[in-house]
C-alpha cells in the first residue's frame, strides 16, 4: 500500500508561515475526516498536532493549523519558531479500518 | 495522565517471533483503540493495526494479514504485538499509541509508548 506523499523537505526564517501538503486519494484523504498530523523530534515518540483535519488536541499551540481540499491535506505552522524544526507526518484513515501515514517532511527553520 | 510503558528492546534472528507489550496506567484503557506503529532506522512511520480492548477483535492493513497479532488484556491493562517470520527489514522502532477518541476511533494517536527497539540479526 503507497504511503501519502509529502515534500522531503520544508525550510522558513522565524516568524514566516510554511505550508506541509499531504496527497492522498479517494480512499483516504479525500474519503474521510480523519487527517491527522504529527511532529516528531530525533529519537522521540510522534506528537500528536492536528487530528480530523483541522482540531488541535489541548496544549498544541494555535499556530499550528490543518485543512483538507480534495485528496489533499495541509499543515500550516505561522510565527514559525526554532523549536517547530522537526519531521511532520501526516496520516489518515483508509478504508478497512487501517491508517497510512505519509513519507515524513523534514522542516528546517533557518 | 494515562501512560502507555512498553517492554524493552529485543533483539531477534531471522525468521523467529517477536511479542511487545504496552501496558496502561493512570486511565481507562479498554475503550480506545490501541494501535502498533513501527519505525524503521531512519524512515517513517506505519501502522501495524489496531485493537480495543473492550471489542476485542483486531484489524491490519493487508501487508501485515498472517504475520502480525495484536491482542489486549483488559485484566492488566496491557495491549501485545507479536511479529513472526522475523526477517532484517522488520528492523525497528515498535510504537503502541492510543487513539484521541472513545470508542469511536479518529484514528489519530494522542499518546504514545516510549517505543521498543526490535533488531532483527542473525
Amino acid at each position: 500500500q503507497s504511503a501519502l506523499t509529502q515534500p522531503a523537505s520544508v525550510s522558513g526564517s522565524p516568524g514566516q508561515s510554511i505550508t506541509i501538503s499531504c496527497t492522498g486519494t479517494s480512499s483516504d484523504v479525500g474519503g474521510y475526516n480523519y487527517v491527522s498530523w504529527y511532529q516528531q523530534h530525533p529519537g522521540k515518540a510522534p506528537k500528536l498536532m492536528i487530528y480530523e483535519v483541522s482540531n488541535r488536541p489541548s496544549g498544541v499551540s494555535n499556530r499550528f493549523s490543518g485543512s483538507k481540499s480534495g485528496n489533499t491535506a495541509s499543515l500550516t505552522i505561522s510565527g514559525l519558531q526554532a523549536e517547530d524544526e522537526a519531521d511532520y507526518y501526516c496520516s489518515s484513515k483508509r478504508s478497512s479500518n487501517t491508517v497510512v501515514f505519509g513519507g515524513g517532511t523534514n522542516l528546517t527553520v533557518l | 495522565q494515562v501512560q502507555l510503558v512498553q517492554s524493552g528492546a529485543e533483539v531477534k534472528k531471522p525468521g523467529s517471533s517477536v511479542k511487545v507489550s504496552c501496558k496502561a496506567s493512570g486511565g481507562t484503557f479498554g475503550s480506545y483503540a490501541i494501535s502498533w506503529v513501527r519505525q524503521a532506522p531512519g524512515q517513517g512511520l506505519e501502522c501495524m493495526g489496531r485493537i480495543i480492548p473492550i471489542y476485542g477483535t483486531a484489524n491490519y492493513p493487508q501487508k501485515f494479514q498472517g504475520r502480525v497479532t495484536i491482542t489486549a488484556d483488559e485484566s492488566t491493562s496491557t495491549a501485545y504485538m507479536e511479529l513472526s517470520s522475523l526477517r532484517s527489514e522488520d528492523t525497528a522502532v515498535y510504537y503502541c499509541a492510543r487513539d484521541v477518541s472513545m470508542t469511536s476511533p479518529s484514528e489519530a494517536f494522542d499518546i504514545w509508548g516510549q517505543g521498543t527497539m526490535v533488531t532483527v540479526s542473525s
